[in-house]
């Protein structure tokens, strides 16, 4: 079966502009969940969805949102760009969140200029 | 909070050596416990798994046993091969009562290098 499609793969943006990055899940999953991963500060958790709510959030200003849709997909936009988003934004995707294992996408590489 | 410490490296063998990376965790509740890898250029993928105390996660030689008593799920693999030439994460989640809705706690990582 398909695995977490992320697109798209590569941006490059400007400082003070906004972004938006897409993942598809796994057929099924309802979780869905974002992670920056930056070499200074490793994989940090950005948010959670479930079912179209957010269920948890962790440490990043408010410029980090995101949504999820009826059928799973979710979405993350990035406001007002700074040079320190530059990262690779990863996916997961998992059937109910919590302990359930994760799977991740391949990534999408922002860089910030 | 919830924490993962793991030594990061990089860590150079040769192939066919035995291979350790530690992991140590802090956490309140019961979590599960991962290890994830991660080829240059991709996401990160399951490795192995473990969800109680005393559960030993084991994939393609790979092997990590949950030590409640240590706070410690270490990777170990017997004999390494380049190919395994990686970073590998140890990561928990689902410490909490709210069926774990807090994501994964992942440790720095640790680059993982296998001379041939």
């Amino acid at each position: 079966k398909a695995g977490v499609t992320q697109t798209p793969r590569y941006l490059i943006k400007t400082r003070g502009q906004q972004v938006t990055l897409s993942c598809s899940p796994i057929s099924g999953h309802r979780s869905v969940s974002w992670y920056q991963q930056t070499p200074g500060q490793g994989l940090q958790f950005l948010f959670e969805y479930f079912s179209e709510t957010q269920r948890n959030k962790g440490n990043f200003p408010g410029r980090f949102s995101g949504r999820q849709f009826s059928n799973s997909r979710s979405e993350m936009n990035v406001s007002t760009l700074e040079l320190g988003d530059s990262a690779l934004y990863l996916c997961a995707s998992s059937l109910t969140g919590g302990v359930t294992e994760a799977f991740f996408g391949q990534g999408t590489r922002l860089t910030v200029v | 909070g919830n924490s993962v410490t793991q030594m990061e490296g990089p860590v150079t063998l040769s192939e066919e050596a035995f291979l350790t990376i530690n992991c140590t965790y802090t956490a309140t509740g019961y979590p599960s416990l991962f290890w994830y890898v991660q080829y240059p250029g991709e996401g990160l993928q399951l490795l192995l798994k473990a969800t109680k105390a005393d559960d030993k996660g084991s994939n393609k030689g790979f092997e990590a046993t949950y030590r409640k008593e240590t706070t410690s799920f270490h990777l170990e693999k017997g004999s390494v091969q380049v190919s395994d030439s990686a970073v590998y994460f140890c990561a928990l989640s689902g410490a909490g009562s709210g069926g774990g809705a807090d994501g994964l706690t992942f440790g720095k990582g640790t680059h993982l290098i296998i001379q041939p």
